[in-house]
């Protein structure tokens, strides 16, 4: 079945950076677009970034957009989101999630945990 | 960027009550409206996509409606399960945005 496992996240002070890791496992990575959504402790949920399949389209959020960049690696099954210039609003849990073309965000990660504090 | 404003914020309901949910775009979003339903320490699940069609393994008892810029998700009668987080989103022109969420809390 489909897994979506995230790492990187932790505490960082503003102004440094962070990359975020999803390892993708149980279907053919190189096929789907992927996302990353985050969500603010207490809040609700925002879309950060999508990349399409091959990677080479990429779309960002307003609030991301300049900072924070979202690759993947097809070879690896791994999506990744390299996070710098961080703030303390972008303290949240990020989810990576599978985009389904016809369905939306099919299935999500359990989530890592950004704490963006000095 | 198209706005969703979700309503009511709070549903206070008692098991085996209908539910009903509101999704408002600040434009048309054709159908492509999609809702998801989170519980607390939980990633979000997929439950309805493109406005009525349930996602796999989604009850019976899941209904969406709407089109253009009003929706509308629809829990017939409420099982103990149901109580959650529910949130609306729209794709539009590479840019995707989400409600603010509609709590179904046990009255």
């Amino acid at each position: 079945q489909v897994h979506l496992v995230e790492s990187g996240g932790g505490v960082v002070q503003p102004g440094r950076s962070l990359r975020l890791s999803c390892a993708a496992s149980g279907f053919t990575f190189s096929s789907y677009g992927m996302h990353w959504v985050r969500q603010a402790p207490g809040e609700g949920l925002e879309w950060v970034a999508f990349i399409r399949y091959g990677g080479s389209d990429k779309y960002y959020a307003d609030s991301v957009k300049g900072r924070f960049t979202i690759s993947r690696d097809n070879s690896k099954n791994t999506l990744y989101l390299q996070m710098n210039s961080l703030k303390a609003e972008d303290t949240a849990v990020y989810y990576c999630a599978k985009d389904d073309p016809r369905a939306g965000y099919d299935y999500w990660g359990q989530g890592t945990l950004v704490t963006v504090s000095s | 960027e198209i706005v969703l404003t979700q309503s009511p914020a709070t549903l206070s309901l008692s098991p085996g009550e209908r539910a009903t949910l509101s999704c408002r775009a600040s434009q048309s979003v054709s159908n492509y409206l999609t809702w998801y339903q989170q519980k607390p320490g939980q990633a979000p699940r997929l439950l309805i996509y493109d406005t009525s069609n349930r996602a796999t393994g989604i009850p019976a008892r899941f209904s969406g409606s709407g089109s253009g810029t009003d929706f509308t998700l629809t829990i017939s009668s409420l099982e103990p399960e149901d109580f959650a987080v529910y949130y609306c989103q729209q794709r539009s022109n590479w840019l995707w945005t989400f409600g603010q969420g509609t709590k179904v809390e046990i009255k």
